[in-house]
């Protein structure tokens, strides 16, 4: 099983804050994606980051995939409150199968 | 388009008795995926399929049984629901690393 590691577990921040969260391994993945779920849907893909140091940017939320590609980091600038979410990474590890972090529960608060 | 779709939103079962939850995809995916997410443990890969006819054991797979006998459709089994299986399931597709969520169907077994 590979597993990946999310922290913050839990996060509550005001509007217009910014925000790191955390996804950590101590496997290697060819890529890693960044996912959204709202409460009572299925996750939402954001992003996939592929090359070690990779940087991508999705309006105010940053993604960066560590250089040994085994950790990835999700920041948010000036916090809105429709990015209240569960934020997962996943890490590919062949056959086209994800491993999932427990997520990052994000709340902005008004 | 209505992507992956999830058949019933919602059920609650007996202990012991059997039912079949339905995912459909109108992508032309060849991957589909069932998974659980409980609080706490994140999304668990129950089984999997890479193609139509095909299917494989993901990380837990004890209790449930599937079948691709459509690419478009892929369908999970209880055969004898227990109580342990209460919890949201997901089903996804994908073409390449990309998946493709479900709404979920939350299960209660009483």
């Amino acid at each position: 099983t590979q597993l990946l590691e999310q922290s913050p577990q839990f996060l509550s921040i005001q509007e217009g804050e910014n925000l790191t969260v955390y996804c950590n391994s101590s496997s290697v993945f060819s890529s890693l994606q960044w996912y959204r779920q709202e409460p009572g849907e299925g996750p939402v893909l954001l992003v996939t980051v592929v090359t070690g140091g990779e940087v991508k940017k999705l309006k105010r939320l940053t993604f960066q995939f560590g250089d040994a590609r085994k950790d990835s980091s999700l920041h948010i600038t000036a916090a809105q409150p429709g990015d209240t979410g569960l934020y997962l990474c996943a890490g590919y590890y062949g056959n086209n199968r994800l491993a999932f972090g427990k997520g990052n529960q994000v709340v902005v608060i008004p | 388009n209505a992507g992956v779709t999830q058949t019933p939103k919602f059920r609650v079962l007996k202990t012991g008795q059997s039912m079949t939850l339905l995912c459909a995809q109108d992508m032309n995916h060849e991957y589909m995926y069932w998974y659980r997410q409980d609080p706490g443990m994140g999304l668990r890969l129950i089984h999997y399929s890479v193609g139509e006819g095909t299917t494989a054991k993901g990380e837990v797979p004890d209790g449930y049984n599937v079948s691709r006998l459509k690419k478009q459709n892929f369908l999970l089994g209880l055969e004898s629901a227990a109580p342990s299986q209460t919890s949201v399931y997901f089903c996804a597709s994908s073409h390449l690393y990309e998946q493709y969520f479900g709404p979920g169907t939350r299960l209660t077994v009483t």
